[in-house]
């Protein structure tokens, strides 16, 4: 079965410092990995997408990695704001069948002063 | 300035009747979604369509129905049939028929949130 695990399910760090979050899934055949940004009350928004082919991919502080391999993916935010509280949701999509997109139930992150 | 529309941003119900909450966009996407959110958990789809005239069911599509006479448009009706239709309703559209390749990227709306009085 298709599956996308995120963990930690929830996080809380101080403003200034590192986090990285975690995405396992089990999606096969594999086309390709988002990460999406999801505010309170809002509409996810894309923040990056791999293929198989890319290990790495940065959006100013966010850096995703993806082992195609093991069919892991994180998410590395680097001197988080404020304004990174969110949710944080993985998409694996699929090249098989007609709907491909298989989310993950996300990890909430929240910055403190 | 283009993008994908939702209304209204909330919305309220009594039992018994049936509310359409209304999709738009302007990015000349061919496919077009609606999910459910529900605290605590993931996203789940309840419609998908990915040509006018034409939609699938979901995973969730008991008690909804949708309509695409128009590319731009995909209004979603949540019927007296849906028990538990309290939840945070988003729609999606991307360039392509779903197929996920990576230019394939879903673009949401700002949701509807529903409640039920």
């Amino acid at each position: 079965k298709n599956q996308v695990e995120q963990s930690p399910q929830s996080l809380i760090i101080l403003e200034g410092k590192n986090c990285t979050l975690q995405c396992n899934y089990t999606v096969s055949p594999f086309s390709n990995l988002r990460w999406y940004k999801q505010d309170t009350g809002r509409g996810p928004v894309s923040l990056t997408i791999m293929t198989f082919s890319e290990n790495t991919k940065s959006n100013g502080r966010y850096t995703a990695t993806l082992d195609a391999d093991t069919k892991q993916s994180s998410l590395h935010i680097t001197a988080s704001q404020l304004s990174d509280s969110a949710s944080y949701i993985c998409v694996v999509s699929s090249t098989s069948g007609t709907y491909k997109y298989i989310f993950g139930t996300g990890t909430r992150l929240k910055v403190l002063a | 300035d283009g993008g994908i529309t939702q209304s209204p941003k909330y919305l309220f119900r009594k039992e018994g009747q049936n509310v359409t909450l209304s999709c738009e966009q302007n990015l000349n996407h061919d496919a077009m979604y609606w999910y459910r959110q529900d605290p605590g958990q993931g996203l789940r789809l309840i419609y998908y369509s990915q040509i006018v005239n034409d939609f699938q069911k979901g995973d969730i599509a008991e008690g909804y129905s949708v309509s695409r006479e128009k590319k731009e448009s995909f209004p979603l009706t949540v019927t007296s049939a849906q028990k538990n239709p309290t939840a945070f309703y988003l729609c999606a559209s991307s360039i392509a028929s779903g197929q996920g390749a990576k230019t394939d990227t879903q673009y949401f709306g700002p949701g509807t949130r529903l409640t039920v009085l």
